[in-house]
């Protein structure tokens, strides 16, 4: 059966501080893991990633895919209130079909 | 480029009554699913178009849920009769194809007293 684990399922982090969110996924006909992020309302993308080892970045995010270890991080540095949410990760068949992990509720504090 | 548009944004009924939930995916997009997120879940596939054609509804239950996307455009999603673990947020999302990352609309908030 697919399936996809975040760790860890919350965090509590100070302005400034850079976080790690964890990914490891198990998906039949594995083509891209997704990051998404989620405050009150619709997930909004962030990154989508297809190669093993090439980093994505915007701003202060940045993820990495590492297809032997079947899994994936995203990094934030120097946290802003505003990047308190959830961050789902998500792998993808080749279907189109996304399995969702069931997400890291990260808190940054001032 | 305007998002995904659903709504309601919030509906409350009462167990057995009939619901219905629209989408508005964005213009061009092709593929168009159908997402429910139950509190502390990630969204679980309910069903997936690709135009007017339903190529995966293997998690659709069939018995209470039906969806059509007539025109390969805007989609409806049918709850009859809505029971009382219905209650989730109901999420409709689109993608260019299936190779493309899929963007959410706000979604539907259904409780059901």
């Amino acid at each position: 059966e697919d399936k996809v684990v975040q760790s860890p399922l919350s965090l509590v982090v100070h302005e400034g501080d850079t976080v790690t969110l964890n990914c490891s996924y198990e998906v039949t006909n594995f083509r891209s893991l997704l990051w998404y992020k989620q405050e009150k309302k619709a997930p909004t993308f962030l990154f989508m990633l297809t190669s093993s080892g090439i980093e994505k970045k915007s701003g202060r995010l940045s993820s990495i895919l590492d297809k032997k270890e079947l899994s994936s991080i995203l990094n934030i540095t120097a946290t802003q209130t505003g990047d308190s949410a959830i961050y789902l990760c998500a792998g993808s068949s080749n279907t189109g079909k996304l399995i969702f992990g069931q997400g890291t509720t990260l808190q940054v504090k001032p | 480029e305007a998002g995904v548009v659903q709504s309601p944004r919030y509906k409350i009924i009462e167990k057995k009554q009939p619901v219905a939930f629209w989408c508005n995916p964005i213009s061009g997009h092709n593929t168009l699913y159908w997402y429910r997120q139950n509190l502390g879940q990630g969204p679980e596939l309910l069903i997936r178009y690709e135009n007017e054609e339903a190529v995966d509804d293997s998690q659709l239950p069939k018995d209470r849920f039906s969806a059509e996307r007539l025109k390969g455009v805007d989609s409806t999603l049918k709850i009859q009769p809505a029971e009382l673990g219905d209650s989730a947020v109901y999420l409709c999302a689109s993608s260019f194809d299936r190779d493309q990352p899929q963007h959410f609309g706000d979604g539907t908030r259904l409780s059901i007293l």
